[in-house]
């Protein structure tokens, strides 16, 4: 069973600049969550999705979004880039019930110049 | 606001050395703690849930241990392959299908030969 995919793996972006992230989760699971990983903060949640809808949204500015499509799919979106956006940024799928654990992808290097 | 502190940051141990690593926490309404291992470059991998104080958890050298207010992850005769960052998260909260997982900062253990 494949895991979950995060591409692309490394980006480069400069200040000002928008960026896509894309995650593709394990068949089957309808919940996607994303986390932020700094080496200061740690990993931080940024929201999560189940079967299209936002389920929970983390303590982040509005510049960052995300959506899921009918496949569970999802994508979250940076605007307007700032230096201190430069991070790990993870991707977690499960079924969506409570309590149960997460599944990470590998993550989408982000470096903002 | 719920609240997750490791310690300690990094651990550097002889390989057959045991030790444990400390996970506290604050939250309003612990519905589960969960423990993951990171490895560089990949995303955190799923290690134990606890659900309430008083259990224990087991797999191969690991064991995870809950009370009301920290939790404590016990490495016997460690390997130089359980290095790694070991990452204690929490999920409160009460009611609802949200899925939001508060995170520490890690412990980087490292097992020399």
């Amino acid at each position: 069973k494949a895991g979950v995919t995060q591409t692309p793996r490394y980006l480069i972006k400069t200040r000002g600049q928008q960026v896509t992230l894309s995650c593709s989760p394990i068949s089957g699971h309808r919940s996607v969550s994303w986390y932020q990983q700094t080496p200061g903060q740690g990993l931080q949640f940024l929201f999560e999705y189940f079967s299209e809808t936002q389920r929970n949204k983390g303590n982040f500015p509005g510049r960052f979004s995300g959506r899921q499509f009918s496949n569970s799919r999802s994508e979250m979106n940076v605007s307007t880039l700032e230096l201190g956006d430069s991070a790990l940024y993870l991707c977690a799928s499960s079924l969506g019930l409570t309590n149960e654990k997460l599944f990470f992808g590998s993550g989408t290097q982000l470096s903002v110049l | 606001e719920d609240q997750v502190t490791q310690s300690p940051e990094a651990l550097r141990l002889q390989e057959g050395e045991s030790s444990s690593l400390n996970c506290s926490y604050t939250v309003s309404g612990l519905r589960g703690l969960f423990w993951y291992r990171q490895d560089p470059g990949k995303g955190p991998e799923f290690l134990f849930t606890l659900y309430s104080a008083g259990e224990e958890k087991e797999k191969e050298r690991l064991k995870a241990t809950l009370t009301k207010k920290e939790s404590f992850l016990h490495i016997t005769a460690p390997k130089p392959e359980d290095s790694a960052t070991y990452l204690c998260a929490v999920q409160a909260g009460v009611g609802g299908s949200n899925y939001k997982l508060t995170f520490g900062k890690g412990t980087l253990l490292t097992v020399n030969p």
